[in-house]
């Protein structure tokens, strides 16, 4: 059964960089897209971007500026940075995964993790 | 940028049914899926490609997309489906994912 967990620190401050990573067990990383998403508290959700093994990325517009992320398929782990962080990053963040052959959608989750950003 | 607007909330007693619509333009043409997520816990996919359910997923969750509205229809409402619902599509015009706003169902 495949599996994905966020990980790192709950709590970031202003102006500095948040930075998470997904790592992916019971199946491999290669064939597929992986996303990261995030849900402020009571309010829905939004598509950071993606990542494809071979490095390919896309962002959403409204963050591209601060946001990179990275894979590394010998750990079968990607990663996320947002860079100059403030109180509306605040979110819950997710990792998903959606196919190659069906890439519009994502078929497994990660728990999320709660990202605060404080001043 | 690629917009989906949903009803913020829809109430049904158990037993009835459910719509939940989803409104893009031209959404007909894309390939529509639906999300459930119930409180403090990640989305779900209920129904992928418009009207596919993936494995586990009741048969009481369907989909339909035409025109400018996807729906996804919720039959013999169960306690256990009071939940937030989201659509999404993957935009191919501007290579990323869009997600609707949300609808709350709530069972009466």
């Amino acid at each position: 059964q495949v599996q994905l967990q966020e990980s790192g620190p709950g709590l970031v401050k202003a102006s500095e960089t948040l930075s998470l990573t997904c790592t992916v067990s019971g199946g491999s990383i290669s064939s597929y897209y992986w996303t990261w998403i995030r849900q402020p508290a009571g309010k829905g959700l939004e598509w950071i971007g993606r990542i494809y093994p071979t490095g390919s990325t896309n962002y959403n517009p409204s963050l591209k500026s601060r946001v990179t992320m990275s894979v590394d398929t010998s750990k079968n782990q990607f990663s996320l940075n947002v860079n100059s962080v403030t109180a509306a990053d605040t979110a819950v963040y997710y990792c998903a995964r959606a196919p190659s052959w069906n890439y519009g959608r994502f078929d497994y989750w990660g728990q999320g993790t709660l990202v605060t950003v404080s001043s | 940028s690629y917009v989906l607007t949903q009803p913020p909330s829809v109430s049904v007693a158990p037993g009835q049914t459910a719509r939940i619509t989803c409104g893009g333009n031209n959404i007909g043409s894309k390939s529509v899926h639906w999300y459930q997520q119930k409180p403090g816990q990640a989305p779900v996919q209920v129904v992928y490609d418009d009207s596919d359910r993936p494995s586990g997923i009741p048969e009481r969750f369907s989909g339909s997309n035409s025109g400018n509205t996807a729906t996804l229809t919720i039959s013999r409402v169960e306690a256990g489906d009071e939940a937030d619902y989201y659509c999404q599509v993957w935009d191919s015009s501007s290579d990323h994912y869009v997600f609707g706003t949300g609808t709350k169902v709530t069972v009466l």
